[in-house]
């Protein structure tokens, strides 16, 4: 079956320590995006890529890095840079049809810091 | 600028009708809307074009005024089933950047 698989669904983290969250796609979708989601709160984005090996910074970068070496895969460190990292982070994918596109979401991974 | 829903929260008894709206300051190419459950991720619903053209894949309308920048979703006769936060979503060009509103919290009550 097709889709967005995110790992790890919880982590746990102690304050200056980086940490990656892995995004894997297999719609052989050319756009994807990370989206951060504080409770009761919307959808913000952090950074998002059209195409392999370009991304563009979305409203909430700071803080966070990604990279995208290959179509399929999209991850996103959170480093210690980031002063409020606690929260439900969500990763998605659509093709690269300008404005027409559904996103497709993983299942979310929630970040505590302690 | 992120899009600003309204209402914030709704509460409705089953079979009630509700309609929730969407207004952003940028001019809109598109908007889609999204429904999530608490602890989930968001699913699509809908996407309306500039031209009226409509894409959606549930039992639910939706109206999007190009001038007003504006777009407001129907929910008709709710189940309980309707119950989540309503998110839409806008592309204020053409480029990929998915920016998404507020939310509205509904909850539809037997």
């Amino acid at each position: 079956d097709g889709g967005i698989t995110q790992s790890p669904k919880y982590l746990f983290r102690k304050e200056g320590q980086n940490v990656t969250l892995s995004c894997e796609q297999n719609l052989n979708h050319d756009a994807m995006y990370w989206y951060r989601q504080d409770p009761g709160q919307g959808l913000r984005l952090i950074y998002y890529s059209q195409i392999v090996n370009d991304f563009q910074k979305g409203d909430i970068a700071e803080g966070y890095s990604v990279s995208r070496e290959k179509k399929e895969s999209f991850p996103l460190t959170v480093t210690s840079a980031q002063k409020n990292p606690t929260a439900f982070y969500l990763c998605a994918s659509r093709t690269n049809i300008a404005n027409t596109g559904e996103l497709f979401f993983g299942e979310g991974s929630r970040l505590t810091v302690l | 600028q992120q899009p600003v829903q309204s209402p914030q929260a709704v509460i409705l008894r089953e079979g009630e009708d509700a309609v929730i709206n969407c207004s952003s300051s940028k001019a809109l190419y598109s908007v889609h809307w999204y429904r999530q459950k608490h602890g989930e991720a968001p699913v699509f619903l809908m996407i309306l074009l500039k031209g009226g053209e409509q894409k959606g894949h549930e039992k639910i309308s939706a109206s999007f005024n190009e001038k007003k920048q504006q777009s407001s979703l129907y929910l008709t006769a709710s189940q309980l089933s309707y119950s989540g936060t309503y998110f839409c979503g806008t592309y204020g060009g053409a480029t990929n950047k998915l920016i998404f509103g507020t939310g509205t919290l509904l909850a539809v009550q037997p």
